[in-house]
């Protein structure tokens, strides 16, 4: 089944302790992107990958990290997280543009997290 | 800055009656317009896409929307509604082809 995975789904942790959310997606994707949704606020984007090895800023990654070692994995760090950083993340991934359906991305089902 | 509006936080319908959620655009040039859905605990489901051509865009499960470049709208629409629609919905923009940027939503509550 096609799909983008995320790990863990939920998560609670104090300030400053590093963490690591994973993303992963099985459909041979070129660009990967993370958003976090905030009520009132929609998705806005953090980062986003047009394949491996090239990543970039979106507009709001004061923050995160991202890596993209892999073209199936794109994990987001957040070094030393803060309780601004309290929301919903979701991963979502795509063909590259002019190689498939413009702005079909396929979202992951979202992590929950809590900093304290 | 280029960006998409979603005018009402909640729409409320009955079960069997037309929906409408309203999206307006602040897009130069040529817009690709999207819309999303996410059910509850879900990630977010792509539902249709306007790129050029029809006005009116045919989507998953009934959905349409219709594109009108003169009040830049592109609301979407079902002529009946189900319990089952019941959910938050997002309007997007692409200029490029990859980044998407989002609306702030519009959560759809069809009572029975």
């Amino acid at each position: 089944e096609a799909q983008v995975t995320q790990n863990p789904r939920y998560l609670i942790t104090v300030t400053g302790k590093k963490l690591t959310v994973t993303c992963s997606q099985n459909m041979n994707h070129e660009y990967m992107s993370w958003y976090r949704q905030d009520p009132g606020l929609g998705l806005r984007q953090i980062y986003y990958s047009m394949n491996v090895e090239v990543t970039d800023k979106g507009d709001v990654p004061e923050g995160y990290k991202v890596s993209r070692k892999e073209k199936r994995n794109f994990p987001l760090i957040l070094e030393s997280p803060s309780p601004n950083q309290t929301s919903l993340y979701f991963c979502a991934s795509s063909l590259a543009p002019g190689r498939g359906p413009r702005g079909e991305q396929f979202f992951g089902p979202g992590t929950r997290l809590t900093v304290l | 800055a280029q960006s998409v509006a979603q005018p009402e936080d909640q729409v409320n319908v009955a079960e069997g009656n037309p929906l409408t959620v309203k999206c307006t655009y602040s897009v130069s040039g040529n817009p690709y317009l999207f819309w999303y859905v996410q059910y509850p605990n879900r990630g977010l489901q792509f539902l249709l896409k306007y790129i050029t051509g029809d006005n009116l865009v045919k989507g998953s499960y009934g959905f349409e929307a219709e594109f009108n470049k003169s009040q830049t709208s592109f609301h979407l629409k079902k002529p009946s509604a189900l319990v089952s629609d019941s959910a938050l919905y997002f309007c997007a923009f692409s200029s490029s082809g990859d980044k998407l940027t989002f609306g702030t939503g519009t959560r759809l509550a069809v009572r029975p």
